[in-house]
C-alpha cells in the first residue's frame, strides 16, 4: 500500500487558473507538510499542519493555501497561477515528535504555461 | 535558527570505491539528524537518522553516517559505491527541543557513481 499519495502526478495549466493538488497518507501520522522543489532541486517548506496549528512559510504567496478535510489529507490550493509556480510539489507526513523521519509522496509536477 | 550545509553540489566516485557525502549543521541544543535520497522523478526516501547513542548509525542500502558533535557534522558514507547509488542526497536537521519542529534541509548533493 502506498504510504503517501498525491494526485495528479502531472498538472499542466495556463496562467491565471486555479488548481488543487491532493495528498493522502495512510500512516496514521498527525503532521503533514507541503514542499516545493524548484528546477535546481532545492527543497522549500511551504506549510506544516497538524491538528493544533498551521505553520506557514512567510515567503509563500497567499495564493497558496492548504486545506485539511481530515487528519489523513492535506490538499494544496493554488489561485491565479503564475509561470514561477512551475515546480515539483511534494507532500510529506510524519509523527509530530521530532525524532521521527518524514515520508514523502511521489510528487506533482506542475507546469504553468 | 537551524541550518544545514552540504558543501558539495556534486560528488563523483568510481564503482567499488568508498563514498562520502558531507553535511554540517547548526542548531540550538542537541540535534536530530537525517539523510534522505531522491532518485530521478521520485519523492525523497528516508535513509537513516541519528537520535542518540552510538555516533555511527547504519541505514538502508548499506549506507552509514557518523555523527560528530564537536565538528557539527553528519557525513554519509558507504564502503563500496554502486552505480545504482547515483541519486540526489539531502541532509536534514531538527532540534530536539525548542525552535521549530520543522526539519531544515540542505541544498542536496548529487552523487554520481561511474562504472
Amino acid at each position: 500500500d502506498t504510504a503517501v499519495s498525491q494526485t495528479p502526478k502531472y498538472l499542466v495549466t495556463q496562467m491565471g487558473n486555479d488548481k488543487s493538488i491532493k495528498c493522502e497518507q495512510n500512516l496514521g501520522h498527525d503532521t503533514m507538510y507541503w514542499y516545493k522543489q524548484d528546477s535546481k532541486k532545492f527543497l522549500k517548506i511551504m506549510f506544516s499542519y497538524n491538528n493544533k496549528e498551521l505553520i506557514i512559510n512567510e515567503t509563500v504567496p497567499n495564493r497558496f493555501s492548504p486545506k485539511s478535510p481530515d487528519k489523513a489529507h492535506l490538499n494544496l490550493h493554488i489561485n491565479s497561477l503564475e509561470l514561477g509556480d512551475s515546480a515539483v510539489y511534494f507532500c510529506a507526513s510524519s509523527p509530530l515528535r521530532r525524532g521521527y523521519e518524514q515520508y514523502f509522496g511521489p510528487g506533482t509536477r506542475l507546469t504553468v504555461t | 535558527a537551524q541550518s544545514v550545509a552540504q558543501p558539495e553540489d556534486q560528488v563523483n566516485v568510481a564503482e567499488g570505491n568508498p563514498l562520502t557525502v558531507k553535511c554540517t549543521y547548526s542548531v540550538s541544543g542537541n540535534p536530530y539528524l537525517f539523510w534522505y535520497v531522491q532518485y530521478p522523478n521520485r519523492g525523497l526516501q528516508f535513509l537513516l537518522k541519528y537520535i542518540t547513542g552510538d555516533n555511527l548509525v547504519k541505514g538502508s542500502y548499506g549506507f552509514e553516517a557518523e555523527f560528530n558533535k564537536s565538528q557539527t557534522s553528519f557525513h554519509l558514507k558507504k564502503p563500496s559505491a554502486l552505480v545504482s547509488d547515483s541519486a540526489l542526497y539531502f541532509c536534514a536537521v531538527r532540534p530536539t527541543s525548542g525552535g521549530s519542529y520543522i526539519p531544515t534541509f540542505g541544498r542536496g548533493t548529487s552523487l554520481i557513481v561511474h562504472p
